[in-house]
């Protein structure tokens, strides 16, 4: 089975860094997918990782560690509208196909 | 405004009704998938269809029947549901690639009350 772990909140200041850590164990990885969920919308995709190491895109970046099952989600220069749920999401191949895995999610609240 | 279009946004049934979801995209992806989402916990995945094809059934209980009739569209049956099957129901579609930096994309789901 799967198991995905997130720490459930966090709270940081505009302007700052946050990190939010995943820790994961599974069978058939396939790669790592970070989320970001506004309240009543829809997950929207925010990066991916599939090899350890860290992966930047503008303010957020992500680094997967396969050996250790840990993956951070590294959020510069905090914006209010950044306040959502981040969801990390494992890929494992099974017979049937590919399946997205979700963590517990973290809620990230930016305060001024 | 995302590229998978969920209707309807919102639903009101019985626990005696017949609906259906449905669930369109047109980015050519011929992999497909539902989730349930409760409110504060991550979505939960009920079925994959690739290549039109059930491919997954996560053991979800029969009063939910998923069709895809062809590679854009997906429906979701729903009949004789209990009122904890009220959730979100979110749609996303993707390629079906085992690998690579292929994200499955969600629509805005159907927030489904269950009287």
């Amino acid at each position: 089975g799967q198991n995905i772990d997130q720490p459930t909140e966090m709270t940081a200041t505009e302007g700052a860094i946050v990190q939010i850590n995943c820790t994961y164990q599974t069978s058939g990885f396939n790669g790592l997918f970070w989320y970001q969920q506004h309240a009543g919308e829809a997950p929207t995709f925010l990066s991916y990782n599939v090899l350890d190491g860290l992966e930047e895109k503008g303010r957020f970046s992500s680094f997967l560690s396969r050996s250790k099952g840990y993956s951070y989600l590294l959020l510069k220069e905090l914006q209010m509208k950044d306040s959502a749920s981040y969801l990390c999401a494992v890929r494992s191949f099974t017979g049937g196909g590919n399946k997205l895995t979700f963590g517990t999610g973290t809620q990230l609240k930016v305060e001024l | 405004d995302t590229e998978v279009t969920q209707t309807p946004k919102h639903l009101v049934m019985g626990m005696t009704n017949k609906k259906s979801l449905k669930c369109e995209q047109h980015m050519g992806h011929r992999a497909m998938y539902w989730y349930k989402q409760k409110a504060k916990k991550p979505p939960e995945l009920m079925f994959v269809y690739s290549y039109e094809k059930l491919s997954i059934n996560e053991s979800v209980p029969s009063r939910f029947s998923p069709e895809c009739p062809n590679s854009s569209l997906l429906n979701l049956h729903l009949h004789a549901l209990q009122p904890e099957d009220s959730a979100l129901y979110l749609c996303a579609s993707s390629q079906v690639r085992a690998a690579g930096n292929q994200p499955q994309h969600f629509g805005d789901g159907t927030r489904l009350s269950i009287l």
